[in-house]
């Protein structure tokens, strides 16, 4: 079945510094969705992708869709304490949206 | 609106009986979705339904599991029996127009099975 994989499972940056993260399915996507979930959260909806090789920019955030469709990023630029969270990718293919592992970021002031 | 709400927040229950999980999805919403997240398994889907029909319960772990969603403003996922390992948190999303739009999580059903 259809999988997305997420690296790194883990982050630990010290606030200012950049973060990213990276999404890679075993299939092409027909959209790629961001999710934050916060300790003891659900998640949020953050921004979807649809372009072949699109990018946005939400402030410090900048995401990146692959020009096959099969991968994306998100960059945070200088990392804030409110940044603490895990962020997931879901890839929508075969008429389901399929969660990333995960990437779980953790920020020290 | 009020968002996704699901009920209860928290579940303890013992082994072998029976668990049942409410959600009352965003009013307006065609879809709606149950997840089921572990450390171990991620964030995994286990069925959705169109207009309260079942669209694909492939995610569904065994027949202990069954979903229902006799209107457009209330679904149920029951367990039964319970064992250990169903000991997850249980999510409800909804969405306006499917799969490939921004879905809305509800905060989430804490099941604890000892």
């Amino acid at each position: 079945g259809q999988q997305v994989m997420q690296i790194p499972q883990y982050q630990h940056v010290q606030e200012g510094e950049d973060f990213t993260t990276y999404c890679n399915s075993s299939t092409t996507l027909s959209n790629i969705q961001w999710y934050k979930q916060r300790p003891g959260g659900h998640p949020v909806f953050l921004i979807q992708l649809v372009k072949s090789g699109e990018v946005k920019k939400q402030k410090r955030l900048t995401f990146q869709f692959g020009e096959a469709k099969k991968n994306s990023s998100l960059h945070i630029t200088a990392t804030q304490t409110t940044d603490v969270g895990t962020y997931f990718c879901a890839g929508t293919g075969f008429q389901k949206l399929v969660f990333g592992t995960g990437t779980r970021l953790l920020v020290s002031p | 609106d009020a968002g996704v709400i699901q009920s209860p927040r928290h579940e303890v229950t013992e082994m072998g009986q029976e668990v049942t999980l409410r959600c009352k999805p965003i009013s307006g919403h065609d879809y709606l979705f149950w997840y089921r997240q572990t450390m171990m398994r991620g964030l995994e889907l286990l069925i959705y339904f169109n207009n309260n029909v079942p669209i694909d319960d492939s995610g569904m772990p065994e027949d202990r599991f069954s979903a229902k969603m006799p209107n457009a403003s209330f679904s149920t996922l029951k367990i039964q029996p319970s064992e250990p390992r169903d000991s997850a948190v249980y999510f409800c999303a909804s969405s306006p127009t499917g799969v490939s739009t921004e879905a809305f999580f509800g905060q989430g059903t804490r099941l604890t099975v000892v």
